[in-house]
């Protein structure tokens, strides 16, 4: 079954910390990883990806095959970071394979 | 920046009613999606469609929903009869401009349907 897990509804942490947003997913092939953020009354919007292997405003995200995870990690958070954060997976590396999306983590940065 | 655009932001309707969601994908995309949420769940996928076909659609798609693109622009979900179990949030989403893979979903801002 194609699944994704994000064990934690909420993380709460203090500016300047570091933040690690879990995830694991299930797939018997090859997927696609993704996160995705929902700011404050704004539109769910692309992250990063696995296939890209890059650092977005900070956040890293490294595909971990044996433990079937794509944890996001930033090493200093930011007030700006608070959001809601989706871990996702799309099968295949089709244009028109949906999207599995987990249910998500409310990060809080406090001040 | 283009963007996904959906209307209406807010649909209330009693249940049994028809609604139809509007959306105005990004206008050079091949690929279309409908997604939901219900309130504290997580995003559900509904259908995909291209080339003026659905090319896949989820469990929840039942009889009951259904998608057009009308006029090469708009790309429409209807509901016929709506339950009270269909109150959600509603996400379009669109992708692709050729024949790449790895492309971007990019998300509406969503229509919140209420179902009385």
């Amino acid at each position: 079954a194609q699944r994704v897990t994000q064990p934690e509804k909420l993380l709460s942490v203090f500016k300047g910390a570091p933040v690690e947003l879990k995830c694991n997913y299930s797939y018997s092939g090859s997927p696609e990883l993704f996160w995705y953020v929902q700011y404050s009354r704004q539109r769910l919007q692309l992250l990063l990806r696995h296939i890209s292997r890059e650092s977005i405003k900070g956040f890293t995200a490294d595909l971990n095959k044996g433990e079937t995870s794509f944890h996001l990690k930033k090493p200093f958070a930011q007030e700006e970071d608070s959001a809601m954060y989706y871990c996702a997976l799309r099968g295949g590396y089709s244009s028109a394979s949906k999207i599995i999306f987990g249910s998500g983590t409310r990060l809080s940065i406090r001040p | 920046e283009p963007e996904v655009t959906q209307t209406p932001s807010h649909q209330v309707t009693q249940m049994g009613q028809e609604v139809i969601l509007r959306c105005v994908p990004i206008s050079n995309h091949l690929y279309f999606y409908w997604y939901r949420q219900i309130l504290g769940q997580k995003v559900e996928f509904l259908v995909s469609f291209y080339n003026n076909e659905i090319s896949e659609k989820s469990e929840i798609f039942d009889d009951q929903f259904s998608v057009e693109r009308p006029d090469g622009s708009n790309f429409t979900l209807k509901i016929r009869s709506t339950k009270l179990e269909d109150s959600a949030m509603y996400f379009c989403a669109s992708t692709g401009t050729g024949e790449t893979s790895y492309n971007e979903q990019f998300f509406g801002p969503g229509t919140r349907l209420t179902v009385l």
